[in-house]
């Protein structure tokens, strides 16, 4: 069975203090890695996919990467929009490669 | 704008009552899904539909009913069944090309 990760539960920031999320997996075949963004009482809103080690993707202040057993979701300098709590999502390959497996988010706080 | 609609976004219910939450999307992605999510969990798959008039259970699909009757439209059904239904729901499509699920707004069921 596919199993996530992510760590830490909680961080809290000063705007413009960069630091690290993660998300630790366990797969027996990796489709595709993902990260979403969910604001309190919305859906999770789509961010990026990563598909082998070695990949990363940017968007603005966010920057996703990915090994064999981990993804990190690196943010720079943060500011108080980027508040939220951030999912981590693995899809297998095999008979279930449909579905999404999550990690339970890192609530992020940005203070100004 | 293309997207996916759920309604309503806030749902009460009595002990012992159906009741349905509606999903709609125009993105004419084929597959749709239903999530749950519980405070410090990751989303849980209840049901999912690869093509019209087809959709199979996911992990806790006890308690709950869908169809998939039009591309568009996935309504899922909580039944008096389901013990424990207080939940925020959420649905999601994906384009079978890229495997990336788009999530709608949500909806939060009470139980009275």
């Amino acid at each position: 069975e596919d199993q996530v990760t992510q760590s830490p539960e909680a961080l809290r920031l000063q705007e413009g203090e960069s630091s690290s999320l993660n998300c630790s997996y366990t797969v027996s075949g990796l489709r595709g890695l993902f990260w979403y963004r969910q604001d309190p009482g919305k859906g999770p809103e789509f961010l990026f996919t990563l598909y082998s080690a070695g990949e990363e993707k940017e968007k603005e202040r966010l920057k996703a990467t990915l090994t064999k057993k981990e993804s990190f979701l690196h943010i720079t300098a943060p500011k108080p929009e980027d508040s939220a709590t951030y999912l981590c999502a693995v899809q297998g390959i095999g008979a279930n490669d449909y579905k999404l497996s999550f990690g339970a988010g890192t609530t992020v706080t940005v203070r100004a | 704008d293309g997207g996916i609609t759920q309604s309503p976004k806030y749902l009460f219910r009595k002990e012992g009552q159906n009741v349905t939450l509606s999903c709609e999307q125009n993105l004419n992605h084929d597959a749709m899904y239903w999530y749950r999510q519980d405070p410090g969990q990751g989303l849980r798959l209840i049901y999912y539909s690869q093509i019209v008039n087809d959709f199979q259970k996911g992990d806790i699909a006890e308690g709950y009913s869908v169809s998939r009757e039009k591309k568009e439209s996935f309504p899922l059904t909580v039944t008096s069944a389901q013990k424990n239904p207080t939940a925020f729901y959420l649905c999601a499509s994906s384009d079978t090309n890229t495997d990336t699920q788009y999530f709608g707004p949500g909806t939060r069921l009470t139980v009275l």
